[in-house]
């Protein structure tokens, strides 16, 4: 069974802070995204990553995949309330028509 | 660009009945199409992967007599759930990919069913 093992599950901060969300898998993945959802409204796509090692920046968020592909992270530099929402990494394995391996999901709330 | 539509946004429906939901890529031509099913405050589970003018392929433990799909162009899909039960209730979300980047999936706003 492929996973995608995605921590923390839950994460209550203060604005301003920073946070880190990780993704770690024994697979190793073509390419990795990760997607915010609000709730009832589908996820939206964040950034891809491609290449080992590869880090991409949106702004406050730093995205990170690991040199060996089966793994990454997310960071996010001073927290605003309008970060809050449930972040999902997805991972694509090779071969396999595009389907994605979901993580369990980070529930981030970020408090005024 | 890459917007995708799903409709209804939401619909209650009564048990043994059955309920078709709607997924169209608005500005461009989807070369697969994704359904998935998610409960509260839980990730997505995949149901299953459908091509245009192919039978879709269901993921294990998905009924396929009970979850039916059809992708009849490259812009539109449909799930159909049949004789709906309480239990079916859930957040129903498609999402599409196009083009050599098939892994990146756009997702649309979901579906929200609830069977009584």
């Amino acid at each position: 069974t492929q996973l995608l093992e995605q921590s923390p599950q839950f994460l209550s901060i203060q604005e301003g802070e920073n946070l880190t969300v990780y993704c770690n898998s024994s697979s190793v993945f073509s390419s990795l995204q990760w997607y915010r959802q609000e709730p009832g409204e589908g996820p939206v796509l964040l950034v891809t990553v491609v290449t080992g090692g590869e880090v991409k920046k949106l702004k406050r968020l730093t995205f990170q995949f690991g040199d060996a592909r089966k793994d990454s992270s997310l960071h996010i530099t001073a927290a605003q309330p309008g970060d809050t929402g449930l972040y999902l990494c997805a991972g694509a394995l090779y071969n396999q028509g595009g389907k994605l391996i979901f993580g369990q999901g980070t529930e981030l709330s970020v408090k005024p | 660009g890459a917007v995708v539509s799903q409709h209804p946004s939401w619909v209650i429906c009564k048990s043994g009945t059955s309920v078709k939901i709607e997924c169209r890529s608005l500005d461009f031509q989807a070369t697969t199409m994704f359904w998935y099913r998610q409960f509260p405050k839980q990730s997505l589970m995949l149901m299953a992967t459908s091509n245009e003018g192919s039978k879709a392929t269901y993921e294990q433990g998905v009924e396929k007599d009970k979850f039916l799909i059809n992708h009849a162009s490259l812009t539109l899909s449909t799930l159909t759930v049949t004789s709906a039960h309480p239990e079916d209730s859930s957040f129903y979300i498609c999402s599409a990919s196009y083009g050599t980047a098939i892994y990146e999936q756009y997702f649309g706003p979901g579906t929200r069913l609830t069977v009584t």
